[in-house]
């Protein structure tokens, strides 16, 4: 069974740092880009990051560049991102996402196809 | 960035009928559009993507149509369990990876 499963959330105060992991299992992690998504309370979705299968490319929304990082393991299917200075503002459920099998896609632009129930993070003082 | 808009933002539908969600683009994003289910508690759900392709496990009456930047969602025969909310998502002029603001679909 495909699954995602994400921990690490939790209520940290204003200033503060946070790190969130996704854990894969049941598919092969390492031919999959990886992203992360969030939700503030009542909200929409909204990109926060995402990388590349190698790790190599990563990419970042604005509200987060400069003060998240996101990174991979492929030798332990796992996807992290480490949330500094956060605000009230990025208060929110974190959902990671698989990027789809690039042959389903075209011109390897694919949806999010797999997701995790998601990890919520309060950030408030 | 490419601004997804979708249209209406609530709407009401009987059990039985047809519903038609509604979601533009800024600027063409070709045929490369997803629409997502989400359930109170749940994470989205892919159900089409390549703007007309369901994904794996979502029943016929769910169809996707359009390119470009104007795009549609039709769900016929509607089940209580098609009661969320529709999420629109362009994926092919990335970063970002942009998202409508959601339509709720909810029992009239």
């Amino acid at each position: 069974q495909e699954q995602l499963v994400e921990s690490g959330g939790g209520v940290v105060q204003p200033g503060m740092s946070l790190r969130l992991s996704c854990a894969a299992s049941g598919f092969t992690f390492s031919t999959h880009g990886m992203h992360w998504v969030r939700q503030s309370p009542g909200k929409g979705l909204e990109w926060v990051a995402t990388i590349s299968y190698d790790g190599k490319h990563k990419y970042y929304g604005d509200a987060v560049e400069g003060r998240f990082t996101i990174s991979r393991d492929n030798s332990e299917n796992r996807v992290s991102v480490q949330m500094n200075s956060l605000t009230t503002k990025d208060t929110a459920v974190y959902y990671c996402a698989r990027k789809m099998e690039a042959y389903h896609c075209i011109g390897g632009s694919c949806p999010f196809d797999l997701w995790g129930q998601g990890a919520l993070v309060t950030v408030s003082s | 960035e490419i601004v997804m808009t979708q249209s209406p933002a609530t709407l009401s539908v009987a059990p039985g009928e047809r519903a038609t969600l509604s979601c533009r683009a800024s600027q063409s994003v070709s045929s490369n559009l997803a629409w997502y289910q989400q359930k109170p508690g749940q994470p989205p759900r892919l159900l089409v993507y390549g703007a007309s392709t369901r994904a794996t496990g979502i029943p016929a009456r769910f169809s996707g149509s359009g390119s470009g930047t104007e795009f549609t969602l039709t769900i016929t025969s509607l089940q209580s369990e098609d009661f969320a909310v529709y999420y629109c998502q362009q994926y092919n002029n990335w970063p970002p990876w942009t998202f409508g603001q959601g339509t709720k679909l909810e029992i009239k």
